[in-house]
């Protein structure tokens, strides 16, 4: 199944843009990339998908590199609420999510 | 759009006894549920892979036997933990899969099952 790498934790100031990124480069044509994030004791929250373009909605942007190897999350402006942990999937072409350990997003006040 | 539900969204129960999760589209059909297991610190475990009408897909190391999963209908579906044991304690979380996203392939995820067997 096609495997993604995303860093840890990261830390962003409140009311800055966090760019969160994710290595794929086990991609195949087909896969979907997407991105949910999970607060504690909650389920994940779909975040946006993409497939080759970039994308925008109300929540967040995804920029998608141009080889599709790697593509990056943003938030534009990083609020307190968005303090969670952010998970880079893709739809492996048999309809099972592999979940990676995700980024741990800290929002500093 | 595109809301699941999960009942209960937390249990306690003794152990020996089972314990059913419902895991449902609100405002949606779903071809295909999953259900997830995660334990404190971890990440989502991939435990079944559920189609309405047909038998349940269990991944590796997953007892099928503990872990009934009934998918009765186009938005509801039930995991049973029978006999649960202390190590069966976690959260559960189910998703689905609706039918106009079968290309992109996108899933919702309900709220969780807490699940602590005594």
């Amino acid at each position: 199944d096609a495997k993604t790498t995303q860093p840890n934790s990261m830390e962003s100031n409140e009311e800055e843009p966090v760019h969160l990124p994710c290595n794929h480069s086990t991609i195949s044509g087909t896969d979907y990339i997407h991105w949910y994030r999970q607060l504690p004791s909650q389920g994940p929250e779909y975040v946006i998908h993409g497939l080759t373009s970039n994308v925008n909605n109300r929540m967040a942007s995804l920029a998608i590199a141009e080889d599709r190897k790697s593509s990056t999350l943003i938030l534009h402006r990083a609020t307190l609420r968005d303090a969670a942990v952010y998970y880079c999937i893709l739809s492996a072409g048999t309809y099972k999510y592999i979940f990676g350990t995700g980024t741990r997003l800290k929002v500093l006040a | 759009g595109a809301v699941v539900s999960q009942h209960p969204s937390w249990v306690i129960c003794k152990s020996g006894t089972s314990v059913k999760i419902e895991c449902r589209s609100l405002d949606f059909q779903a071809t295909t549920m999953f259900w997830y297991r995660q334990f404190p610190k971890q990440s989502l475990m991939l435990m079944a892979t559920s189609n309405e009408g047909s038998k349940a897909t269990y991944e590796q190391g997953v007892e099928k036997d503990k872990f009934l999963i009934n998918h009765a209908s186009l938005t509801l579906s039930t995991l049973t933990v029978t006999s649960a044991h202390p190590e069966d304690s976690s959260f559960y979380i189910c998703s689905a899969r609706r039918v106009a996203d079968t290309l992109a392939d996108t899933q919702y995820f309900g709220p969780g099952t807490r699940l602590t067997v005594l």
